[in-house]
């Protein structure tokens, strides 16, 4: 049971550039989520699902794409890398009975947009 | 909208001291609350957590009690340790909605000898 992986763990990108962050859970949780973490602001949710097939937008969704053709897998994906989208990112899931559940990180991605 | 708002840090600490991280939240309805712990590098992990009012989480040493008259939800340990150190983060969560969570900014915990 390897929990929530991502991949890279480390990108670096010239602005411009397209690239997708790979997450991955073998919990076989409904619920999976992706948030950004910037200094000064805690995290901040990008994109949500809620199952495959199903996503919608969080808090910041702009420059960002996401889909999930699978329960396991939730790609993010940058298709004009900014400047401003340098940040760390998380990609976290969770059962989605009720709101007493857990939710599980993976180690991050850290993205440096040149 | 939902928010949660934590002490500034870096709190700084002498092994064995005291530790109150002060975290308040604005929600309607009934919230769930977390502390998040994060440590160099890695992924946050979940600390503990609290369902309804007056309920306590507990975990490692380190307490907290849903306190809904007060819309607060602070972090406490009798005495900490080096390994304590890392980012704590107040959290919370409401049903519906893909049962977001909504973050504080998070607070630095270092822990000296």
């Amino acid at each position: 049971n390897a929990g929530v992986t991502q991949t890279p763990k480390f990108q670096v990108l010239k602005t411009g550039q397209s690239m997708t962050l790979q997450c991955a859970q073998d919990m076989n949780h409904e619920y999976m989520s992706w948030y950004r973490q910037d200094p000064g602001m805690g995290l901040r949710l990008i994109h949500y699902s809620v199952g495959a097939g199903i996503t919608d937008q969080g808090e910041v969704p702009n420059g960002y794409n996401v889909s999930r053709s699978t329960t396991e897998d939730f790609p993010l994906r940058l298709l004009s890398a900014a400047p401003s989208q340098t940040s760390v990112y998380f990609c976290a899931s969770r059962r989605t009975s009720g709101n007493q559940e857990t939710q599980y990180f993976g180690p991050g991605t850290r993205l440096l947009v040149l | 909208g939902d928010s949660v708002t934590q002490m500034e840090g870096p709190v700084t600490l002498s092994e064995e001291a005291f530790l109150t991280i002060n975290c308040t939240y604005t929600a309607t309805g009934y919230p769930s609350l977390f502390w998040y712990v994060q440590y160099p590098g890695e992924g946050l992990q979940l600390l503990l957590k609290a369902t309804k009012a007056d309920d306590k989480g507990s975990n490692k040493g380190f307490e907290a009690t849903y306190r809904k008259e007060t819309t607060s939800f602070h972090l406490e340990k009798g005495s900490v340790q080096v390994s304590d150190s890392a980012v704590y983060f107040c959290a919370l969560s409401k049903g519906g909605g893909g049962n977001k969570l909504t973050f504080g900014t998070g607070t630095q915990l270092k822990v000296e000898l």
